[in-house]
């Protein structure tokens, strides 16, 4: 079974500062991909990033890079520069391989960004 | 492109009536969709996985009879909320996975449901 585990149910950031996101996991598959995505207060769910278990390298898209620290289990995001449109719901998913589609998601982080 | 609707964005109906939440691949197909409910400031649930031609797999604990989900065609998967009560309001959300290969899930606007 797959988990997702975010333990920072809030955080605050002044605006222009960078955050750093939690997320571990666990799986035993050996091909697995992980995702964040962002949910502002309207709900829709908006893909930021992903990485998969065999990347060399963290993935960076924009502000956005994820930690991805494979011994450790642990796929953190990291925020740069944040923004006031930057607060709201932050989500960690896992897509197990085997031609899985369904993500487990963890609990989320709420994120708010002072001016 | 990857854009995943939901119709109606929210809707309030009275107790013991029935909802139909539509989910549309807007320019892909979709032979698989996610349901999803979400409380206020929690996660997701998967309520179910919906399957183009064939019947809807449900996750434990979520009611068959009460949720009944059709992927009538590869681009159209709704959810009817039947007899509702006030305890089915929430957030529902749906998802089309992608093809590439990330398997990145594109997902609806979300229906918000009230229940009075």
């Amino acid at each position: 079974a797959q988990k997702i585990t975010q333990t920072q149910p809030g955080m605050f950031v002044q605006e222009k500062e960078a955050v750093t996101l939690d997320c571990t996991y666990d799986t035993s598959d050996p091909s697995y991909g992980l995702f964040w995505y962002k949910q502002p207060s309207s709900g829709e769910m908006i893909f930021l990033i992903y990485q998969g278990s065999y990347d060399q390298q963290n993935a960076t898209e924009g502000r956005y890079s994820l930690n991805f620290q494979k011994a450790r289990k642990s796929a953190n995001l990291v925020i740069s520069a944040s923004q006031l449109g930057d607060s709201a719901m932050y989500f960690c998913a896992m897509r197990a391989g085997g031609g899985s589609y369904i993500p487990t998601f963890g609990r989320g982080t709420s994120l708010i960004v002072h001016p | 492109g990857a854009v995943v609707s939901q119709h109606p964005s929210w809707v309030i109906c009275k107790s013991g009536t029935s909802v139909k939440i539509e989910c549309r691949s807007l320019d892909f197909q979709a032979t698989t969709m996610f349901w999803y409910r979400q409380f206020p400031k929690q996660s997701l649930m998967l309520m179910a996985t919906s399957n183009e031609g064939s019947k809807a797999t449900y996750e434990q604990g979520v009611e068959k009879d009460k949720f009944l989900i059709n992927h009538a065609s590869l681009t159209l998967s709704t959810l009817t909320v039947t007899s509702a009560h006030p305890e089915d309001s929430s957030f529902y959300i749906c998802s089309a996975p992608g093809t590439g290969v990330t398997y990145e899930q594109y997902f609806g606007p979300g229906t918000r449901l009230t229940v009075t």
